[in-house]
């Protein structure tokens, strides 16, 4: 079967930098997504892990280790805009996607 | 462009009746997919398309349908709905079914099913 976990919520502050982990165990692994989704609405992409390593993406970056099986989301320079949560996502063959749980992050001023 | 629209924005069904949920992308996006997203959970996977004419089984197919007709509309369909369908449905498309595609989702359809 496919699982991920990830923590359930994290606070943090304004101006700070933050870490979301997710570990995953699946069969037929292509890499991992990570989404944000604002108060239910519409998940919004964030990034995409094949290989190893870090991708950066403005204030936003991801890390993979397939080895390890994890990955983490790292976002800096918190605004209050970035609260939300955060779902980590095995991608498999034909797109599909298994999600994580997410992780409800706070920043506080 | 209006992107990924679905219909309806919520509704209170009867147990035992049934619906059909519409999702509509005008991205002409090859691939699309069906989730659940209850309380505090993740999205499950209920069935996708990878194109026109095909349709494929997620995590949660059972007590869902679907059809892909053409490359627009993706329409999922309760035969006989069930308390424990209640939910909310988001709709998404990418533009091939490839692994790193990123996935668009329309706004959501909430569903009571009393």
């Amino acid at each position: 079967g496919q699982s991920l976990e990830q923590p359930s919520e994290v606070t943090a502050v304004e101006g700070a930098i933050v870490q979301i982990n997710c570990t995953y165990q699946t069969s037929g692994f292509y890499g991992l997504s990570w989404y944000q989704q604002h108060d239910g609405g519409a998940p919004t992409f964030l990034s995409y892990n094949a290989l190893d390593g870090l991708e950066e993406t403005g204030r936003f970056s991801s890390f993979l280790s397939r080895s390890d099986s994890y990955g983490y989301l790292l976002l800096q320079e918190l605004q209050m805009k970035d609260s939300a949560s955060y779902f980590c996502a095995v991608a498999l063959q034909g797109g599909k996607l298994i999600f994580g749980q997410g992780t409800e992050l706070s920043v506080k001023p | 462009t209006a992107g990924i629209t679905q219909a309806p924005t919520s509704q209170i069904l009867a147990a035992g009746r049934s619906m059909t949920l519409r999702c509509t992308q005008d991205m002409r996006h090859n691939a699309m997919y069906w989730y659940r997203q209850d309380l505090g959970l993740g999205l499950r996977l209920i069935h996708y398309s990878n194109t026109a004419g095909t349709t494929g089984k997620g995590e949660v197919p059972d007590g869902y349908s679907v059809s892909r007709a053409n490359t627009d509309d993706f329409p999922l369909t309760l035969a006989s709905a069930v308390p424990s369908q209640t939910s909310v449905y988001f709709c998404a498309s990418s533009t091939s079914g490839r692994a790193s595609d990123t996935q668009y989702f329309g706004p959501g359809t909430r569903l009571t099913v009393l």
